[in-house]
């Protein structure tokens, strides 16, 4: 199964609102990372957190790591129709060795 | 531009016929990966390389086969044994960083969607 799921599977809210999705995952990681998809095109990177780390911002966006839980959140502030995307959360496990396993996502439509 | 080029963006195959997939960049990365997407569902990971001539089998590599000849190109071959290829194929690189962890972004190009005929 994957080492990460999302959570919820979709979410859909009102331009201007706030969008939190979740990511949990199984075994101990080395750094968590956010990416976002456009309908058919190629994964976008957001944010990367290290597990020493427990908050990050960039911009609208806020992820926050809580290792002991096995969990992430990225929220996402004044949400806008061009954030309408599916989001990923990408783990690289301790076990080293350049590998990411990827969840499943969380659909995101923002109306507008 | 520095940028992942894959193509081409739509590809067919026949049945018992291999298929290759081409992945370019020029952001002078060392690390290459190849993921699968079903519709619906997160990245699977394929094969990815570190360095050049080397690569390593990913969580579903069988029915694929892969060359790093050079740094630039990662090709992904789709073989007549992979008996359900239809996806969306993705292709990404990074830079290196310790010997066990890369602790990089992943750059991806735009895909390569492959149906059966």
């Amino acid at each position: 199964s994957q080492q990460g799921e999302e959570d919820p599977q979709a979410l859909s809210i009102q331009e201007g609102e706030n969008a939190t999705m979740n990511c949990s995952y199984k075994t101990s990681i080395n750094n968590l990372q956010w990416y976002r998809q456009n309908s058919g095109r190629g994964l976008v990177h957001l944010i990367l957190i290290r597990s020493n780390e427990r908050e990050k911002h960039s911009g609208r966006l806020r992820v926050t790591l809580d290792t002991s839980k096995k969990s992430s959140s990225l929220l996402i502030t004044a949400s806008r129709a061009a954030d309408t995307a599916s989001y990923f959360c990408a783990t690289e496990s301790t076990s080293g060795t350049y590998k990411y396993i990827f969840g499943t996502g969380t659909r995101l439509k923002v109306l507008a | 531009d520095g940028g992942i080029t894959q193509s081409p963006k739509y590809l067919f195959r026949k049945e018992g016929q291999n298929v290759t997939l081409s992945c370019e960049q020029n952001l002078n990365h060392d690390a290459m990966y190849w993921y699968r997407q079903d519709p619906g569902q997160g990245l699977r990971l394929i094969y990815y390389s570190q360095i050049v001539n080397d690569f390593q089998k990913g969580d579903i590599a069988e029915g694929y086969s892969v060359s790093r000849e050079k740094k630039e190109s990662f090709p992904l071959t789709v073989t007549s044994a992979q008996k359900n290829p239809t996806a969306f194929y993705l292709c990404a690189s990074s830079r290196t960083g310790t010997a066990a962890y890369s602790n990089q972004p992943q750059h991806f190009g735009d895909g390569t969607r492959l149906s059966i005929l």
